[in-house]
């Protein structure tokens, strides 16, 4: 079965700064999807960003970035320039290609963004 | 641009009552889900649906829970007779594969 991992329960930075959330994911499948999900306060969950596991290149949205490292299962989080706004629970999940069926979540880790 | 839309936004039940959490997906999707979210904890799965009838569930997904799409817009989660750990955000998902569409949530508060 494969699972996701967040070993990041907080993380913390300064406005305008450059920060970084982990996410690593199990699996024996050679073809899935990664994704990284924003849930901010309101508690609606919004696509960040997402990564097909046959891309090599790294998924970018403006300033939000993946380092997508597939032989070691791992799936980062960049976010530059960071902003007030950005503060938000983020979620990293994982679907097998094979299916449209669920999607399997990590524990999320909290951005919070110093002024 | 089109959205996934959940209502009630907030819904408080007594223990052994029964629920119906509405959702109208975006309108073109083909596979809808439920997934909830007790506070603090993993957002987990719940039930997954196409072509009219359920495609995958969790353990979770027990007799208490049914999902129906009676009008080819609207598609629910009853509850059945709630329990107090049935207390959670409740969110509605449709798919455009791969990527998943989230409504803004009903949180269900059973007293």
């Amino acid at each position: 079965a494969q699972t996701v991992t967040q070993s990041q329960p907080e993380m913390s930075v300064q406005e305008a700064e450059t920060v970084t959330l982990s996410c690593t994911y199990d699996t024996s499948e050679s073809d899935y999807y990664l994704f990284w999900y924003k849930q901010p306060p309101s508690r609606q969950m919004i696509l960040v960003i997402r990564q097909e596991a046959y891309k090599q290149q790294n998924a970018t949205e403006n300033r939000f970035s993946v380092n997508f490292q597939k032989a070691a299962k791992s799936f980062s989080l960049k976010i530059s320039d960071s902003q007030l706004g950005d503060a938000a629970m983020y979620f990293c999940a994982y679907r097998s290609a094979d299916s449209n069926y669920q999607l399997i979540w990590g524990a999320g880790t909290k951005l919070i963004i110093k002024p | 641009e089109p959205e996934v839309t959940q209502t009630p936004s907030h819904q408080v039940t007594q223990m052994g009552q029964e629920v119906i959490l509405r959702c109208v997906p975006i309108s073109n999707h083909l596979y809808f889900y439920w997934y909830r979210q007790i506070l603090g904890q993993k957002v987990e799965f719940l039930v997954s649906f196409y072509n009219n009838e359920i495609s995958e569930k969790s353990e979770i997904f027990d007799d208490q829970f049914s999902v129906e799409r009676p009008d080819g817009s609207n598609f629910t989660l009853k509850i059945r007779s709630t329990k107090l750990e049935d207390s959670a955000m409740y969110f509605c998902a449709s798919s455009e594969y791969p990527e998943a569409f989230f409504g803004q949530g009903t949180r269900l508060t059973v007293v």
